[in-house]
């Protein structure tokens, strides 16, 4: 059983461009959520996804914005980057949007340069 | 805001039992008590979450006061590959509530 899968694993960007990273759910969830780490500190919410719907949004800006896809897959859209986008990327997985265990992938590492 | 408190570091002997605490006087009575853990260069494990009564699985054993302001993880035989970042979260049952809010979490380094 495949837990959460995120690609690309590392990327490297340009100030101004845009990226878009990819999470496809633990076998059998239907809800996944996104969260940006910088280095050394703690996961912080950036949204969430359930039935094709932003359900819940943490405190980051419009560029970012995401899509999940019917076979529950998700994508998140940095527009604009910057410098301080640079971050560790994580995406999670759960059952419904009670989701009170969260299944984390390894993550995306993203510079931003 | 992060609604815990927990050390920067610790240290513990493998094989011994770490125990990990949590400070979190502000919680609601409908508030679950959760921990996580972060191996290095890997995304957030769960490990268990309680609301008022204790709780054990195969990893770990969770430990609430009875008042709730305080909780103790227990690793009862560390081994080297529990070396992590442990986060303690408090997690509301509704809303923006539902979801993890990550403080800082404690580095736990378990020498051989």
């Amino acid at each position: 059983d495949a837990g959460v899968t995120q690609s690309p694993t590392h990327l490297i960007k340009t100030r101004g461009q845009q990226v878009t990273l990819r999470c496809s759910p633990k076998s059998g969830h239907d809800t996944v959520s996104w969260y940006q780490q910088a280095l050394g500190q703690g996961p912080q919410f950036i949204f969430q996804y359930y039935e094709e719907e932003e359900r819940q949004r943490g405190n980051f800006p419009d560029r970012f914005s995401g899509h999940q896809f019917p076979n529950y897959s998700s994508e998140l859209n940095v527009n604009a980057l910057l410098l301080g986008d640079s971050a560790l990327y994580l995406c999670a997985s759960s059952f419904g949007l009670d989701n009170y265990e969260q299944y984390f992938g390894p993550g995306t590492r993203l510079t931003v340069t | 805001d992060a609604k815990t408190t927990q050390p920067t570091s610790m240290d513990c002997a493998e094989g011994r039992a770490a125990n990990l605490p949590c400070n979190h006087s502000t919680i609601s009575g409908n508030e679950y008590v959760y921990w996580y853990r972060q191996i290095h260069s890997q995304g957030p494990q769960y490990i268990i979450h309680g609301l008022k009564n204790n709780e054990t699985n195969e990893m770990a054993s969770l430990i609430i006061t009875e008042d709730r302001k305080s909780s103790t993880l227990i690793l009862p035989h560390a081994t080297l590959r529990d070396t992590a970042v442990y986060y303690c979260i408090v997690r509301g049952i509704s809303g923006s509530a539902r979801q993890l809010t990550f403080g800082s979490g404690t580095q736990l380094t378990v020498l051989p």
